[in-house]
């Protein structure tokens, strides 16, 4: 079975904190994709970065950063220096190589962001 | 390069009735997926469809089905709609040929009410 866990359900922080979102995914394929993806208020999904598992190395985009540890089968996101307007719900979702587009979502991290 | 546009966003039906959402993909997008949204639930895949032929499909009852046409437009209906199917359902499109690795660009969605 596939599954995606996101613990953290609500985060609060103030403008200019570190964050880090937790996503702790379970899967019987080798070859497998991971995702994260931003929900702002407008609704629609904003796609963040693709992963595969045969590439472990970490990313670092402007304020955000991505830890991928299959050890542990995490793959936990980072923003740096929050920002207001950064506040949104986060998934990270996985996705089998032979599944098409059937991604499961985890139930998504919903993070505030204070000025 | 316009995106993923759905139509209606908001929507209002009563149960037992039958309703259909529109999705145009991004021009060049040849597959279209349906995700429904709640809170409940969190995100769900609905099915996929590329080049007018239903790809994968998620495990919602046959009440929910689709088409894609030859403009790669596709259209979701939902028929004797029940007050859980009030939702956001997100459609999104994807080049439709690299498999899981494709990357998804949602729409806005559209929200379903049901009363």
């Amino acid at each position: 079975a596939q599954k995606v866990t996101q613990a953290q359900t609500e985060i609060s922080v103030v403008e200019k904190e570190d964050v880090t979102l937790d996503c702790v995914y379970e899967t019987r394929d080798t070859t497998y994709y991971l995702f994260w993806y931003k929900q702002p208020p407008s609704g629609e999904l904003v796609f963040l970065i693709r992963r595969n598992s045969f590439d472990e190395q970490n990313e670092i985009s402007g304020r955000y950063s991505w830890n991928f540890q299959k050890s542990t089968s995490s793959f936990n996101f980072t923003i740096t220096a929050s920002q207001v307007v950064d506040s949104a719900v986060y998934f990270c979702a996985l996705r089998r190589e032979t599944g098409g587009f059937k991604t499961i979502f985890g139930a998504g991290t919903r993070l505030f962001v204070k000025a | 390069k316009a995106g993923v546009t759905q139509t209606p966003r908001y929507l209002i039906k009563t149960r037992g009735q039958q309703v259909t959402l529109s999705c145009s993909p991004i021009s060049g997008h040849r597959s279209v997926s349906w995700y429904q949204q709640t809170p409940g639930q969190g995100l769900q895949f609905l099915f996929e469809y590329f080049s007018e032929t239903q790809r994968n499909k998620g495990n919602f009852p046959g009440r929910f089905s689709g088409r894609q046409f030859s403009n790669s437009r596709s259209e979701m209906n939902v028929s004797t709609l029940e007050l859980g199917d009030s939702a956001l359902y997100l459609c999104a499109s994807s080049l439709g040929t690299s498999g899981a690795t494709d990357t998804q660009y949602f729409g806005p969605g559209t929200r379903l009410t049901v009363l």
